[in-house]
Order: C-alpha cells, then structure tokens, then sequence
C-alpha cells in the first residue's frame, strides 16, 4: 500500500521569503512523486515529477523538490515566494508501475502569500 | 486545459434527480478517472476506466456509476443524487506508458450542488 502525508493544512509566507511545503510518503517500492497546483476555481496543473532521475527536480515557476529515501520525504521549495504563488499545492506518490491503478493524493496544503 | 473538457461547469439540481457529467478528452489516452474534491479530503478517486468499456471503483463509488464507450468519453452517473454529493468534480487523462505516464492532466472541474 502506498500513502502520502502533507504536514501542513496551511502556510502563510511574505512575499520574497522562502516556502517549504512538507510531504512524507509511504511505499513499499521505489514511487514516482509529483506535485501539483491549483489556484482558485482551477484544475490541478503539474509543477514537477520525481521518476527515479535525480533526486532534485525542478519544477515551473522556480519551485523544486528533493526526494530524499531515507526520510521518505518529497518537500518542496522556492527561494523567493511570489504572491502569485498563492494556490493549493497537492503531494502525489504512484508507484513506478501503476498500471491500472490510480495516484495516491496528500490532502493538501494551502499557501497564502502576504504582501 | 487542452486536450480535456468538462461539462457541464456547473449544475444545481434536486435530491433524487439523475445527474450526468461529461468528460471528453482528444489526447487519446488510454486512463481516464473521476475525482471529487471536498475541503478538508483533498481529491478523492470515484472511479476510473483503463480502456473501453473497462472501468473500476475507487475510494468513494458508492452513489456513482460510469461508462466509457468510447476513448474519448468518461461519463459520471448519479443516479438518484443526495446532499453528500455536493462537491467540484475533476476529470483527469493519463497515458500510461512513454516518458509521461504517470502524469495526470486534469479538466477544469464540474461544480455540482444538490439541493
């Protein structure tokens, strides 16, 4: 069984200062990991995926992620927040050979950015 | 979102009635999959479907039924809808094979209210 844990319901930021947003994951095999964003009234879009290459991605608009198995971690950051980054950003684990099976999704974590 | 189309986008309707959700996709992918999005249960798998007239349940079919005869078409059914099935329905398309195939792309969302 595979299971994806976001740490944080909500972080807020000032525009400029660093994000982190924190996801575990659990898998009984090597997973691919993604993360995903949403902004208001919108679908999900794709901002990076991890897929056994190297273990920093970098994703669109300056986000990147580290996978690091010892912690089974998958955190993502940026350096510098935008306040266009406020959105909801959603932590998904799927194991390398899903087949018919689905993505497995972390409950989210809202950021707001304050000006 | 290209490729992926949802309709309709809104829908308000009685307890008991039949709903219908459309989602038509013109990327020829071969998993197709329902999601409902509520606050604080981040997406939530309905069902999915991994060829014509191949579909399966996830975490939370009870009320729904789908059918896909043809690629290009996933169809939700509510077949008597309830209160508890307010919610923003997502679509999502994946390839399943290729350097993408793990990769979700996801329509704009249905938001359906039950009265």
């Amino acid at each position: 069984a595979q299971s994806v844990t976001q740490l944080d319901s909500h972080v807020s930021v000032s525009e400029g200062t660093p994000v982190l947003l924190r996801c575990n994951y659990s898998s009984s095999y090597s997973p691919s990991l993604f993360w995903y964003v949403q902004h208001p009234n919108k679908g999900l879009q794709l901002l990076l995926k991890y897929t056994s290459a190297a273990t920093l991605v970098k994703g669109i608009n300056g986000f990147e992620a580290e996978f690091k198995k010892s912690e089974t971690s998958f955190h993502l950051t940026k350096p510098s927040a935008h306040m266009s980054d406020a959105a909801e950003y959603f932590c998904v684990v799927s194991l390398p050979d899903t087949g018919r099976r689905a993505l497995t999704f972390g409950s989210g974590t809202r950021l707001q950015v304050q000006p | 979102d290209a490729g992926i189309t949802q309709s309709p986008r809104h829908k308000v309707t009685e307890t008991g009635t039949p709903v219908t959700l459309r989602c038509h996709q013109t990327e020829n992918h071969r998993y197709m999959y329902w999601y409902r999005q509520d606050p604080g249960h981040g997406l939530r798998l309905i069902h999915y479907s991994y060829g014509v007239k191949d579909t399966d349940k996830g975490e939370v079919s009870d009320g729904y039924s789908v059918s896909r005869s043809k690629t290009e078409d996933f169809l939700l059914t509510l077949e008597s809808a309830t209160s508890s099935q307010t919610s923003v329905y997502f679509c999502a398309i994946r390839p399943g094979q290729g350097s993408g195939a793990n990769v979700l792309t996801f329509g704009a969302g249905s938001r359906l209210t039950v009265l």
